[in-house]
């Protein structure tokens, strides 16, 4: 596929279990961002990977979320032991630079809706 | 905290109407400002970006004006359309390594036919 594509499109999960959300940057693409959307709100940034470089993670709410990226290409977001207020859209980004080499146009993919019971 | 944010949550135009859409800044260091736009359902997509080095850059119908002194950013939508309809978020970036996009919170543009 051209774009990013994320998986699911849809969970909806059960307070207190985990979950993975997956995201599939472009090809080639060597920074990848996780956001998370909250209804009407803009996007919070949660983290940053680019290159082979240690992930930024400073907007991660808490150590409940973790995220990966294996092989430079595809990565997953965790949330353990969900809450109610971590159902959001969380969506991901991809750009063929990583911020401070100049212009950095996001890709975003559709995003996965989380709804936590 | 959140450093971008939008004048009005709002704005209601007509069909051919032209559309302005403002957003202000408060880091004084970005460098890089871009519009997206969201429709229903769907992840924000590109419409323009804007160097701190300009105050204006124009695309197809879309018109960016960066306005640095105040710290003012507006996307200028010429002729609207109902596919126009969406969420538009501005979004402000500052070149340091490990810094990813700040955006405020979206205007949502209604367009009536």
């Amino acid at each position: 596929g051209a774009g990013v594509s994320q998986s699911p499109s849809n969970k909806v999960t059960e307070k207190g279990k985990d979950v993975e959300l997956r995201c599939d940057p472009i090809s080639g693409h060597t920074a990848l961002y996780w956001y998370r959307q909250s209804l009407g709100q803009g996007l919070e940034f949660l983290i940053y990977f680019q290159g082979n470089s240690a992930p930024d993670k400073s907007g991660l709410p808490s150590d409940r979320f973790s995220a990966e990226r294996t092989g430079g290409s595809v990565s997953t977001l965790t949330i353990q032991r969900t809450q109610q207020e971590d159902s959001a859209v969380y969506l991901c980004a991809s750009s063929p630079r990583g911020t401070g080499t100049g212009f950095n146009e996001q890709f975003f993919g559709p995003g996965t809706r989380l709804t936590v019971l | 905290g959140e450093s971008v944010g939008l004048h009005l949550p709002t704005l209601s135009v007509q069909e051919g109407d032209n559309s302005i859409i403002n957003c202000a800044y408060s880091n004084s260091a970005s460098d890089y400002f871009i519009w997206y736009k969201q429709e229903s359902g769907k992840g924000p997509q590109f419409i323009i970006d804007i160097r701190s080095n300009m105050d204006k850059r124009q695309g197809q119908r879309v018109t960016v004006l960066l306005n640095k002194t105040v710290k003012h950013l507006s996307l200028q939508i010429a002729a609207t359309q109902p596919g126009d309809s969406a969420v538009y978020f501005c979004a402000e970036n500052f070149n340091q390594a490990g810094t990813a996009l700040i955006f405020g919170k979206g205007t949502t543009l209604s367009v009536s036919s």
